[in-house]
């Protein structure tokens, strides 16, 4: 049964802090790790890793995957209170994307 | 551009009554086809995929059931609605291959 773990579940910091959340992972047949972002609705998608080593960058947002240690990090720099939400790592093991149960972030102003 | 459809926005049931979600995509052809719920402060949870049209792949056992009846067409349906089948059920397409995942807006159904 594939499996993907997050951690920590919740973390509470301050505007301009630093934010560092996990993703491991097993699948039988990898394909993509994919990072999400949910606010009040709809996921809405942040990126997708596909090789070791290669980080993904989006503004203050960042990723990186390892496959030998199966997991990857989603790092925020510089919080703003827009960056509250629910953060979704999820792995596609041929068709089916599985989805860790979420890491919920609040930045306090 | 493609858009995903997901009717209704919320819903409100009586236990033992029928269920049916809706959900469209346009501006694609043979996408893959997801549903997924999930539980207050819960995860997603893969509920059913198709990759073409009458193809649909089970993940939980459950009395759920979906259809997909045209090619951008997704339907979730179930024939008698248990308190446990509440939750925030979201529709989605991908291109398939690994690709992302592209939600429509859920729909909140409460069991009562």
């Amino acid at each position: 049964e594939d499996k993907v773990v997050q951690s920590p579940l919740s973390l509470v910091v301050h505007e301009g802090d630093t934010v560092t959340l996990n993703c491991s992972y097993e699948v039988t047949n990898f394909r993509s790790l994919l990072w999400y972002k949910q606010e009040k609705k709809a996921p809405t998608f942040l990126f997708m890793l596909t090789s070791s080593g290669i980080e993904k960058k989006s503004g203050r947002l960042s990723s990186i995957l390892d496959k030998k240690e199966l997991f990857s990090i989603l790092n925020i720099t510089a919080t703003q209170t827009g960056d509250s939400a629910i953060y979704l790592c999820a792995v596609y093991d041929d068709y089916k994307l599985s989805f860790g149960a979420g890491t919920t972030v609040t930045v306090r102003a | 551009s493609q858009t995903i459809h997901q009717w209704p926005a919320t819903l409100v049931q009586p236990v033992g009554s029928p269920l049916s979600l809706e959900c469209t995509v346009e501006g694609t052809s043979n996408p893959n086809l997801y549903w997924y719920r999930q539980a207050a402060g819960r995860g997603l949870q893969l509920l059913f995929y198709s990759v073409g049209i009458g193809q649909i792949s089970s993940e939980v056992p459950q009395n759920l059931s979906a259809s997909r009846p045209q090619d951008r067409q997704f339907i979730l349906s179930s024939k008698k609605l248990l308190l446990s089948d509440s939750g925030f059920y979201l529709c989605a397409w991908s291109w398939g291959g690994g690709s992302p995942l592209h939600f429509g807006n859920g729909t909140r159904l409460t069991v009562t």
